[in-house]
């Protein structure tokens, strides 16, 4: 079965610096994977996906992620954080079935930014 | 152009009762996934419904039943409710062709005392 991790329970940073999550994935073949953000209270947003092709992936928020093959990650970056980035991010890896397409997700990274 | 919607927003029920969540997805999608938080955890995925039926099931107790109507809103029922029910209950909805890129509602906050 699938699984994820997400090594950083919380991560500070300054305003302005840049950020990078961590994100490594266990699955015998090429999943396709995701990066949610949850403000407090709130539900989940997709910032960006990967499912094929180039392996660097935009997203919202001026957000990106790299798909490393030979090391199962998935790192979320960002050059440079804002106050209103602070959130709680999830990682997900979905896997393709006839069955459907649930998604696993890590345990999540709390981004505390610092002014 | 309304997005996923939850209801309630807030529950409390008591040890061993019934509870019912509901959700209405995203216009012009037709399938719903449920998802339990835990406090301080990553969602975990509990069934997935598609033309009325359960598509895919998590790792959860028969406790956790639901249902999609016609007009693919859905609901989640949990029988015999235990103190670790408690959580954030998440629907997510999708296009069947497209069924991993879901859009999450707010989510129901359950509480069990």
């Amino acid at each position: 079965a699938q699984s994820v991790t997400q090594p950083d329970i919380h991560i500070t940073v300054s305003e302005g610096a840049s950020l990078e999550l961590r994100c490594n994935y266990s699955y015998g073949a090429t999943p396709y994977l995701f990066w949610y953000v949850q403000s407090p209270g709130q539900g989940l947003q997709l910032l960006l996906k990967y499912f094929s092709g180039d392996t660097l992936v935009q997203g919202i928020k001026g957000f990106e992620a790299e798909f490393k093959r030979s090391q199962s990650s998935f790192n979320l970056r960002k050059p440079s954080v804002h106050w209103s980035d602070a959130a709680e991010y999830f990682c997900a890896v979905g896997v393709e079935n006839n069955a459907g397409n649930m998604l696993t997700f890590g345990g999540g990274t709390r981004l505390m930014v610092k002014p | 152009d309304a997005g996923v919607t939850q209801s309630p927003t807030h529950l409390i029920k008591t040890r061993g009762q019934q509870v019912t969540l509901r959700c209405s997805p995203k216009s012009g999608h037709d399938t719903v996934s449920w998802y339990q938080q835990a406090l301080g955890q990553g969602p975990q995925f509990i069934f997935q419904y598609y033309e009325e039926e359960e598509r895919q099931r998590g790792n959860f107790p028969d406790r956790f039943s639901g249902h999609q109507f016609p007009n693919y809103s859905s609901e989640l029922n949990v029988n015999a409710l235990l103190l670790g029910d408690s959580a954030l209950y998440l629907c997510a909805s999708s296009q069947i062709r497209q069924g991993y890129e879901q859009y999450f509602g707010p989510g129901t906050r359950l509480t069990v005392t």
